[in-house]
C-alpha cells in the first residue's frame, strides 16, 4: 500500500520555465513533509520541507505548497535550470520511535530541464 | 558538513552468500537508517536504529538483519543473498529527536547473480 504517491514518473520542462512536481498522501497522521533531490550515483539530498501547520514554504527558487484537506503537496521550481535535472522524491513523516522520525518516500519523479 | 560513507559503491555477490554493507557517519548522529531503492518503488525502509544496540524493523525487513555496536556505524547484513535483493542500498542518519532531515550516503549498488 503506497502511502505517498508521485503519479508522474517523469517531467520535461524548458529552462527558465516553472517545474511543478506533485505528491499525494493517504495517511492523515503524516505531519511533516520533505522533498529530496537525487542525482545518478549519489545519495538523495534534502531540498525543502514543510510542517502541516503551514501551507507554504519558500527557499530561493523552490517553494513547497501543502493542501492538507486534499492530502496533496507540490514542489515549484522557478526558474528551472539544467542543473535541476534529477529525480525528486517526496517524503512524509508522522511516526516516532525512540528518537527516530521515520520517513515514507514516494516513488520519485524524474525531472529533465531542457535548453 | 555531515558525512555519511558506505563501504562500497558497487558490489557483486553470488546467490547464497552472506553480504555485509557498512555505513559510517561522522556527526555523532543518534539515528541511522537503511533503505533500498528500486525503479518504480522509490526508497523503502529496511531497518533503522535510534541508539547503539537498538534496532527497529522498517517496511521490508525480510531477508535482512542489522547491527549497531558503535554509534557511528550501522551494518546491513544479507544472511543469504538472493537475486531479488539486487538493488541500490542507501544509508542515512539524523541527529536527535525531532529532526526529520535525513543525511544520505552515496549508496551501494549490489548485484546478486
Amino acid at each position: 500500500d503506497q502511502q505517498v504517491k508521485q503519479n508522474s514518473p517523469s517531467l520535461s520542462v524548458q529552462e527558465g520555465r516553472i517545474s511543478i512536481l506533485n505528491c499525494d498522501y493517504t495517511n492523515s497522521m503524516f505531519d511533516y513533509f520533505l522533498w529530496y533531490k537525487k542525482y545518478p550515483a549519489e545519495g538523495p539530498t534534502f531540498l525543502i520541507s514543510i510542517s502541516s501547520i503551514k501551507d507554504k514554504n519558500e527557499d530561493g527558487r523552490f517553494t513547497v505548497f501543502l493542501n492538507k484537506s486534499a492530502k496533496h503537496l507540490s514542489l515549484h521550481i522557478v526558474p528551472s535550470q539544467p542543473g535541476d535535472s534529477a529525480v525528486y522524491f517526496c517524503a512524509a513523516s508522522g511516526s516516532l520511535t525512540g528518537t527516530a522520525s521515520k520517513l515514507t518516500f514516494g516513488t520519485g519523479t524524474r525531472l529533465q530541464v531542457t535548453l | 558538513d555531515v558525512k555519511v560513507t558506505q563501504s562500497s559503491r558497487y558490489l557483486v555477490k553470488r546467490t547464497g552468500e552472506k553480504v555485509f554493507l557498512e555505513c559510517v557517519q561522522d556527526m555523532d548522529h543518534e539515528n541511522m537508517f537503511w533503505y533500498r531503492q528500486d525503479p518504480g518503488l522509490g526508497l523503502r525502509l529496511i531497518y533503522f536504529s535510534y541508539d547503539v544496540k537498538m534496532k527497529e524493523k522498517g517496511d521490508i525487513p525480510e531477508g535482512y538483519s542489522v547491527s549497531r555496536e558503535k554509534k557511528e556505524r550501522f551494518s546491513l547484513i544479507l544472511e543469504s543473498a538472493s537475486t531479488n535483493q539486487t538493488s541500490m542500498y542507501l544509508c542515512a542518519s539524523t541527529p536527535l529527536r525531532g529532526s526529520y532531515e535525513q543525511y544520505f550516503g552515496p549508496g551501494t549498488r549490489l548485484t546478486v547473480t
